[in-house]
């Protein structure tokens, strides 16, 4: 199985400053296809997960554009431009190149 | 506007047996792979299982040969048959449709299973 690791546990962030959360596969998720399959979601505080970014970098239907997706190969990186309160929640990559989905452990944004 | 709506979750005995159902709408059901994944508490995702729009199924090794997964195309809706349910089998059961493949894009809003005696 691949295992996707997400660094930090947990971050905390002023209001209207960037954020980065780091993901990596241990296998590189470039498919022949030229397409690569990482996704973000973002499940916030009692709530189901909802898809930020897809296929590494398009952002999902409805998803502000101060999210973004980056990376290749094997690191990932989901950048927020200027966090807002409606940011709070857990973080999670996950890859889709290959059965089982695996998904990273998480990460927790809290606001200051 | 998808939806997805599970149902069913509940508390049973280890060893135990329980369907849950997700019943879908705002799409063309029958033209998605329809996810299972689940959320022990206070613990991260784990996926479980997917339905191919052609019948295909694929199971997560921790639920392989205990679980399986269906679906009924005039109904619109998902199923998961559960049995020989396990202690480590408690979590939130979400089912997801699928954007391409079995990748998620839009999940429900979950149906707790809990397995204890």
């Amino acid at each position: 199985d691949i295992v996707m690791t997400q660094t930090p546990l947990s971050l905390s962030v002023t209001p209207g400053q960037p954020a980065s959360i780091s993901c990596k596969s241990s296998q590189s998720l470039l498919q022949t296809d030229g397409k690569t399959y990482l996704y973000w979601y973002l499940q916030k505080p009692g709530q189901s997960p909802q898809l930020l970014i897809y296929e590494l970098s398009s952002r999902f239907s409805g998803v502000p554009d101060r999210f973004s997706g980056s990376g290749s190969g094997t690191d990932f990186t989901l950048k927020i431009s200027r966090v807002e309160a409606e940011d709070v929640g857990v973080y999670y990559c996950m890859q889709g190149i290959r059965l089982p989905l695996t998904f990273g452990g998480g990460t927790k944004v809290e606001i200051k | 506007e998808v939806q997805l709506l599970e149902s069913g979750g509940d508390l049973v005995q280890p060893g135990g047996s329980l369907r849950v159902s997700c019943a879908a709408s705002g799409f063309t059901f029958s033209t998605y792979d329809m996810n299972w994944v689940r959320q022990a508490p206070g613990k991260g995702l784990e996926w479980v299982s997917v339905i191919t729009a052609a019948a295909n199924t694929y199971y997560a090794d921790s639920v392989k040969g205990r679980f399986s997964i269906s679906r009924d195309n005039s109904r619109n809706t998902l199923f998961l048959q559960m049995n020989n349910l396990r202690a480590e089998d408690t979590a939130v059961y979400y089912c997801a449709k699928s954007i391409s493949g079995a990748r998620p894009d839009y999940w429900g809003q979950g149906t707790l299973v809990t397995v204890s005696s």
